[in-house]
């Protein structure tokens, strides 16, 4: 079956260090692929997504480029903040039909920013 | 504008009692979806409904757990004779169409003990 494999955490880096968030997939069909952030107290909201090979999401200063050669869409940042502290979490799901949003979700990875 | 409510946002519950949790959609989304967050198995899809469809129940993991979706809105999740394991935070989102990102509420955070 479809999975997401995401690095271990939790990360802790210090602010305006570089981050990257590994992730990879397996997947039947040829999958959607989303970042999702959960901060502290509030629900999972959608960072960023990308539908087709070599697409690159990006929100808020992250980016991630859909590989479809190495299944992979690694998270990355070029300078981190405090604020970025949250779990984030990788996700697909089959592109189209009405499996947009029945998400398969790696199992997240938290990360702590320090001052 | 309003988001995706969850009510109760906290839980708790002896084995064996049936609990509902509510989930409120933002306005005009079709499509809802339930999931779980729990220690031993992350975040898993339970059930999704779309408009008038049949809900896609295949994320249920046994026969106690129900859901239904009254007038295309308001949705509860239905966890019958509950155990220990059903603990988790159940979290319900919603989204304009099918192909739309997700909504997420906070969440129901059910403890059985």
């Amino acid at each position: 079956g479809d999975s997401v494999t995401q690095m271990e955490g939790p990360v802790t880096l210090s602010e305006e260090a570089f981050l990257t968030i590994n992730c990879t997939y397996t997947a039947t069909g040829y999958p959607s692929l989303f970042w999702y952030v959960q901060y502290p107290g509030e629900g999972l909201q959608l960072l960023l997504k990308a539908t087709k090979a070599d697409d690159k999401g990006s929100n808020k200063g992250f980016e991630a480029t859909y590989r479809k050669e190495t299944t992979s869409f690694h998270l990355e940042k070029g300078s981190v903040q405090v604020s970025d502290s949250a779990v984030y979490f990788c996700a697909l799901s089959l592109a189209g039909g009405t499996s947009y949003g029945k998400l398969t979700f790696g199992q997240g990875t938290i990360l702590t920013v320090h001052p | 504008g309003a988001g995706v409510s969850q009510s109760p946002s906290n839980k708790v519950t002896e084995k064996g009692k049936d609990v509902e949790l509510r989930c409120d959609p933002i306005s005009g989304h079709t499509a809802l979806y339930w999931y779980r967050q729990s220690l031993g198995q992350g975040l898993e899809f339970l059930i999704y409904f779309q408009g008038n469809s049949a809900p896609d129940k295949s994320g249920l993991p046994s026969d106690r757990f129900s859901a239904e979706r009254t007038g295309g809105s308001v949705s509860t999740l239905t966890i019958q004779r509950t155990q220990q394991e059903d603990s988790a935070v159940y979290l319900c989102a919603s989204s304009p169409t099918s192909n739309s990102p997700l909504h997420f509420g906070n969440g129901t955070r059910l403890t059985v003990t």
